[in-house]
């Protein structure tokens, strides 16, 4: 069955560094990976998307990568600020429609002064 | 953008009662969805609302245990039947961003608590 692997440790970092959260699945092939910010009490917001055909998508200070070889995406968030502290999601669609989205439980990054 | 709006935000229920959420959407959408999420667990879609027909339910879920009701394109309701304590969680209604492949909005979540 499709399985996605997110850290489920927190992620720690200092502001002003660069976070770097992962994603991993297996027995799947996405045509799409998504990467959502949850806020505690709130619904999860759309970050990113990035299609299999694509090596690296960019917005602002968010940066994916999609390695469909290694079954991995990364994504990174420079200048790491606290208002960046969060859950993050990352989410497979086969097919693009968003119909049958499967989610990573999500890493939850911290970003101190 | 579309804006969602879901009610109620959380609630404590008693064991084998029933609860309905509601969920608002402020522009008409083809496709609604309905999400789980648990305690320390990923989202798990529940099923798709159909505007005019039955819901789409995905494995393990049951529309004697999740009815669903769409009566048209901006609004829909999801009822949790004969609670028990596994039931507590959160419950998440989404839509497609508008004409743009892929993405989600979601609601803000009802959070159930089941004693």
């Amino acid at each position: 069955s499709q399985k996605i692997e997110q850290n489920s440790e927190a992620l720690n970092i200092q502001e002003g560094k660069t976070a770097t959260l992962t994603c991993n699945y297996t027995n799947y092939s996405p045509a799409y990976l998504q990467w959502y910010r949850q806020d505690p009490g709130r619904g999860p917001v759309f970050l990113l998307l990035i299609r299999e055909n694509e090596k690296e998508k960019r917005k602002e200070r968010l940066k994916v990568t999609f390695d469909t070889t290694l079954k991995q995406s990364l994504f990174h968030i420079t200048a790491s600020q606290p208002a960046d502290s969060a859950t993050y999601l990352c989410a497979l669609d086969g097919d693009g429609t968003a119909s049958k989205l499967t989610f990573g439980t999500g890493t939850r990054l911290q970003v101190t002064l | 953008s579309a804006v969602i709006s879901q009610k109620p935000s959380r609630d404590i229920c008693q064991r084998g009662t029933s609860l309905t959420i509601q969920c608002q959407v402020d522009s008409q959408v083809t496709m609604m969805f309905w999400y789980r999420q648990q305690p320390g667990q990923s989202l798990t879609l529940i099923a798709t609302a159909n505007q005019g027909s039955e819901a789409t339910y995905e494995s393990g879920f049951v529309i004697d245990k999740f009815p669903i009701s769409r009566p048209n394109l901006t609004f829909s309701t999801l009822t949790v039947s004969n609670m028990s304590p596994e039931d507590s969680s959160i419950y998440l209604c989404s839509v497609p961003q508008g004409a743009r492949t892929g993405e989600l909005f979601f609601g803000e979540g009802s959070r159930l608590t089941v004693l």
